[in-house]
């Protein structure tokens, strides 16, 4: 089962920045926060991943609180191509093999022109 | 920027054939896997598969699944029976092997094989 709680749906206006919110209060100190997203049945595509401290690349931010029990994705300036399934995942990222990802029901994000 | 690249987009079969999706893993990586998504449903994990052998399955993975790597380029999922509850999206990826220095290790995802089983 995921690990991970995050709201159902949510909708943000276009050009606005949205935030996604996800509680992993039971991560392991060596399980990364992973970031996915699903584009209407496409394949699931990397978003961006982090340990503890904020990452930034150029799809995203990820602030991870400093109990790392939280974190939240932020899409800078949502367009309407970023209306997808979002996923949150903590995987151990390291170390002993590659586990795989447990998918749970993810965010529905809805960009609104 | 390199890519999972998956054959067939959709293929329609009979319940009872079988089934063989094809994939082709980013070049340099040596962690492959299969999911599958039901419509209207999660993406399951199904099997990894590393340095030849199968290092973890999903209870979803019976015998009816089997998974191989024929060359050094593709990975292949058989379905050797196929159920009408097969009916689903298939995705492959892959991951690159990484030390214990080395920070994450991100799984990409190909664009999936529908089945279609009727």
């Amino acid at each position: 089962d995921a690990k991970t709680t995050q709201p159902t749906s949510m909708d943000c206006a276009e050009g606005r920045a949205a935030n996604l919110p996800c509680n992993h209060s039971t991560i392991s100190g060596n399980e990364y926060v992973y970031w996915y997203r699903q584009i209407h049945s496409q394949g699931p595509q990397y978003i961006i991943h982090g340990l503890k401290n904020n990452e930034t690349n150029e799809m995203a931010s990820l602030i991870i609180t400093e109990d790392r029990k939280s974190s939240t994705l932020i899409l800078p300036h949502a367009t309407l191509r970023d209306t997808a399934v979002y996923y949150c995942i903590v995987r151990v990222g390291q170390g002993s093999g590659n586990t795989p990802l447990v998918f749970g029901k993810g965010t529905r994000l809805s960009v609104i022109a | 920027e390199p890519e999972v690249t998956q054959t067939p987009s959709h293929q329609v079969t009979q319940m009872g054939q079988e089934v063989i999706l094809r994939c082709v893993p980013i070049s340099n990586h040596l962690y492959f896997y299969w999911y599958r998504q039901i419509l209207g449903q999660k993406v399951e994990f199904l099997v990894s598969f590393y340095n030849n052998e199968i290092s973890e399955k999903s209870e979803i993975f019976d015998d009816q699944f089997s998974v191989e790597r024929p060359d050094g380029s593709n990975f292949t999922l058989k379905i050797r029976s196929t159920k009408l509850e097969d009916s689903a999206m298939y995705f492959c990826a892959s991951s690159e092997e990484i030390g214990a220095a080395i920070s994450g290790n991100t799984i990409y995802f190909g664009e999936g094989s529908w089945l279609t089983v009727v």
